[in-house]
């Protein structure tokens, strides 16, 4: 089956640690992107990436940096300098150039004890 | 920077009734796109409509869109227990990289 996938499923994690969350696609999608999605809110977005070895500052970037080794793979870490992390993380994918629509992923909420 | 405003921000009705959300956006679109979030999971893509589309159908859901008022309504007809949801409209921007603006959503109850 094709699809996305995000690990974990839930995160806890101590105030002043970084962490990682993986999202892997198996779409052959060139396009990543990673979401912030607080309470009750809409998507804000933190990074994407068109092509291996290449992405941009989507509009929350501060606190969070990403790496785009393989196609497949989009990680994104969360690091310490982000003041308020706690919040669900939607990860997506997409065609460039197709109007397809984004595939997102399951998400991963974090949560800062 | 958010870019699509939605009306109502939550909406209950009848099982059987028709729903309608209403999206607004501020610049130039490619495309305007609908998704559905349950509780707690990832977002589905329901429905795309082009700039250049008036109106679009795909089974119980029927999108519009407005391109001199810069607006978007979502119709889901003979609403089910099962479309209780939050639904999201996405714009893609003419210029600049591709990549959606999310609205903030409005919260769909269905009662039985």
């Amino acid at each position: 089956d094709g699809g996305i996938t995000q690990s974990p499923k839930y995160l806890f994690r101590k105030e002043g640690q970084n962490v990682t969350l993986s999202c892997e696609q198996n779409l052959n999608h060139d396009a990543m992107y990673w979401y912030r999605q607080d309470p009750g809110q809409g998507l804000r977005l933190i990074y994407y990436s068109q092509i291996v070895n290449d992405f941009q500052k989507g509009d929350i970037a501060e606190g969070y940096s990403v790496s785009r080794e393989k196609k497949e793979s989009f990680p994104l870490t969360v690091t310490s300098a982000q003041k308020n992390p706690t919040a669900f993380y939607l990860c997506a994918s997409s065609m460039l150039g197709r109007e397809t629509g984004e595939f997102f992923g399951p998400g991963t909420r974090l949560t800062v004890l | 920077s958010q870019q699509g405003e939605e009306d109502p921000q939550a909406l209950s009705i009848q099982e059987g009734e028709n729903a309608t959300m209403n999206c607004s956006y501020k610049t130039s679109i490619n495309n305007l796109q609908w998704y559905r979030q349950n509780s707690g999971r990832g977002l589905v893509h329901l429905i795309l409509i082009r700039s250049n589309e008036r109106e679009k159908h795909s089974g119980r859901l029927r999108v519009t869109l407005d391109t001199s008022k810069k607006s978007s309504s979502l119709l889901i007809t003979a609403s089910r227990a099962a479309d209780t949801a939050s639904y999201f409209c996405a714009t893609d921007a003419i210029q600049g990289a591709q990549k959606l603006v999310f609205g903030q959503g409005t919260r769909l109850t269905i009662n039985p």
